[in-house]
């Protein structure tokens, strides 16, 4: 066990909706990065925030947003949900060596 | 963009066996770590070596890294069937502002009892 809550677990959307994704992270982590899964893929790299401020973000386009709170928790949101953002969305604390959580599914109808 | 890459995509072995995963990568690293994923859910850390080591024990763990092919092997001894699971290498590149983690697409290891 990583420490390192996802929530929901699974979720099913329609094209064009919006969704909100939770994370909280392993205590005393101050760095959550977010990692989007497709099917038979590696993670992909979508963003980072260390102290509440974005530090880094990959190739994802800015429907992609996130939050940080002074707790360290995270939010993942997307907008305008497209058939493509169906996968399972990582969350993980630390920085070098990061801990995951166990995921939340996203399926995008 | 896949920075690495993992080989075979698939391994099968018998129980008792030793799996051996490799990875290539594209450019300079600061370190390379491989991680585990069982059935799609979370990954789990299995160990890290720098730049500057070649290789590194964890139990029956060992990774060597050679920054010189750009490549590095994970061996697991004496297999078991718990060992089932995605094994992915993950690199984090220098100057790169954060610690992003690039993943390959891993191998996907099958132990039979």
């Amino acid at each position: 066990e990583t420490g390192v809550t996802q929530s929901p677990t699974h979720l099913i959307k329609t094209r064009g909706q919006q969704v909100t994704l939770r994370c909280s992270s392993q205590s005393g982590h101050n760095t959550v990065s977010w990692y989007q899964q497709a099917l038979g893929q590696g993670p992909q790299f979508i963003f980072q925030y260390y102290r509440e401020e974005e530090n880094g973000r990959g190739n994802f386009p800015p429907r992609f947003s996130g939050l940080q709170f002074p707790n360290y928790s995270s939010e993942l949101n997307v907008n305008a949900l497209e058939l493509d953002d169906s996968a399972l969305y990582l969350c993980a604390s630390g920085r070098e060596t990061q801990y995951f959580g166990p995921g939340t599914r996203l399926l995008v109808l | 963009s896949q920075q690495g890459e993992e080989d075979p995509q698939a391994l099968s072995i018998q129980e008792g066996e030793n799996a051996t995963m490799n990875c290539s990568y594209k450019t300079s690293i600061n370190n390379l770590q491989w991680y585990r994923q069982n059935s799609g859910r979370g990954l789990v850390h299995l160990i890290l070596i720098r730049s500057n080591e070649r290789e590194k024990h964890s139990g029956r763990l060992r990774v060597t890294l050679d920054t010189s092919k750009k490549s590095s092997s994970l061996l697991i001894t004496a297999s078991r069937a718990a060992d089932t699971a995605s094994y992915f290498c993950a690199t984090v590149i220098p100057g790169a502002g954060s610690y992003q983690l690039t993943f390959g697409k891993g191998t996907k290891l099958s132990v039979i009892p």
